[in-house]
């Protein structure tokens, strides 16, 4: 079975501190990709990242980066030194290469105060 | 500019009217995919197509229908049948169906329908 886990439903944190969004995934497949998506108060959701399985670097992209550990099925999402505009609903979702649709996860709601 | 737009962002309806939620998208895509999103919730799939002519149901189908008969545009059908209709509605496309493929799903605005 297919599975994307985000167990923090909501954080909150102070303008210019560091935050880790988590994302477990569970999947029997040895190709996948994993892909994390914002959707800010407006409502549509953007892509951020894709990663595939073969690939576990890290990946940094000015303030983001990912943490990719098929160890630990994990894929986390690290926000340094947050802005308020980075306040939004996180989804991580999992492609695996046998399913024809995307697995997301619940959400995680991430309030960033000035 | 490319992209998926969907009509209309607000939509109120009466209870036990049908409605069409529009999606059109100009991407070129092969797939496109219809959401349901309730509040504090993630997104949970409606219906998808891969081609012209053909859709699959997805995890939540019931009360809900779709057509595909242009490769751009994927309308959705809200029907009377669907118990608890109101929420936000996403569109969305990808080249192709194969989520390993590594296929990102690009997203529309969304519509927030709501059953007075």
């Amino acid at each position: 079975a297919q599975k994307v886990t985000q167990a923090q439903t909501e954080i909150s944190v102070v303008e210019k501190e560091d935050v880790t969004l988590d994302c477990v995934y569970e999947t029997r497949d040895t190709t996948y990709y994993l892909f994390w998506y914002k959707q800010p108060p407006s409502g549509e959701l953007v892509f951020l990242i894709r990663r595939n399985s073969f690939d576990e670097q890290n990946e940094i992209s000015g303030r983001y980066s990912w943490n990719f550990q098929k160890s630990t099925s994990s894929f986390n999402f690290t926000i340094t030194a947050s802005q308020v505009v980075d306040s939004a609903v996180y989804f991580c979702a999992l492609g695996s290469y046998n399913t024809d649709k995307l697995i997301f996860g619940t959400g995680t709601r991430l309030q960033v105060f000035p | 500019d490319g992209g998926i737009t969907q009509s209309p962002k607000y939509l109120f309806r009466k209870e036990g009217q049908n409605v069409t939620l529009s999606c059109e998208q100009n991407l070129n895509h092969d797939a496109m995919y219809w959401y349901r999103q309730d509040p504090g919730q993630g997104l949970r799939l409606i219906y998808y197509s891969q081609i012209v002519n053909d859709f699959q149901k997805g995890d939540i189908a019931e009360g809900y229908s779709v057509s595909r008969e242009k490769k751009e545009s994927f309308p959705l059908t809200v029907t009377s049948a669907q118990k608890n209709p109101t929420a936000f509605y996403l569109c969305a496309s990808s080249p192709t169906l194969l989520a390993g493929d590594g296929n990102e799903q690009f997203f529309g605005p969304g519509t927030r329908l709501t059953v007075l």
